[in-house]
């Protein structure tokens, strides 16, 4: 089954703990990327990846780092968590990096600061 | 800078009765929308997507959506409303390198 999955679904961690947020897509997609949904405003992006060993900033990017060693893999990584990143975190992919390009969406992880 | 607005947080509808979401954006060239549901504890659906041509657009689970240009609008629709429609639904333009901007959501209540 296509899919893109994350891990953990839900974690509670606290100030200061590193962290990492794992996603894989098992089709072989070329582009992915990392949104944090905030009520009140929607999704917004934090990384993407093109391609491997390729990655960009989107509009959220502060405290985040992100990897694409390879095709399948997108890890989210938060170095120094902070209560101002407690949020639902999605990953999505999409064969190609354009527009007509449908994108697959992770469950979501639910990550609380504290 | 592109922007999608969505003016009703929470809409609350009657099982059968029909639908409408309103979805604003703010590009400058032509759109590509979306509107995407999301299920509790689900990742986003897409249901429906516009690019050129036909302003009228059909989507999965009955629902349909219109693009006006002069209103800059993509509203959602659908004529006849089931319990299991009860989820948050978001409106989003593509920004460029398959960035999607979404709006902020409606969350749809259904009384039975």
């Amino acid at each position: 089954e296509a899919q893109v999955t994350q891990n953990p679904r839900y974690l509670i961690t606290v100030t200061g703990k590193k962290l990492t947020v794992t996603c894989s897509q098992n089709m072989n997609h070329e582009y992915m990327s990392w949104y944090r949904q905030d009520p009140g405003l929607g999704l917004r992006q934090i990384y993407y990846s093109m391609n491997v060993e390729v990655t960009d900033k989107g509009d959220v990017p502060e405290g985040y780092k992100v990897s694409r060693k390879e095709k399948r893999n997108f890890p989210l990584i938060l170095e120094s968590p902070s209560p101002n990143q407690t949020s639902l975190y999605f990953c999505a992919s999409s064969l190609l990096a354009g527009a007509h390009q449908p994108q697959h969406f992770g469950d979501g992880t639910r990550l609380s600061i504290l | 800078a592109q922007s999608v607005t969505q003016p009703d947080i929470h809409i609350t509808v009657s099982e059968g009765a029909s639908l409408e979401l309103r979805c604003n954006y703010s590009y400058g060239a032509t759109p590509y929308l979306f509107w995407y549901v999301q299920s509790p504890g689900q990742g986003l659906q897409l249901l429906l997507k516009y690019f050129s041509g036909d302003t009228l657009v059909q989507g999965i689970k009955g629902f349909e959506a219109e693009f006006k240009r002069s209103q800059s609008s993509f509203n959602l629709r659908k004529p006849s409303v089931h319990w299991s429609d009860a989820a948050e639904y978001f409106c989003a333009v593509d920004g460029g390198y398959n960035k999607l901007i979404f709006g902020a959501g409606t969350r749809l209540a259904v009384h039975p």
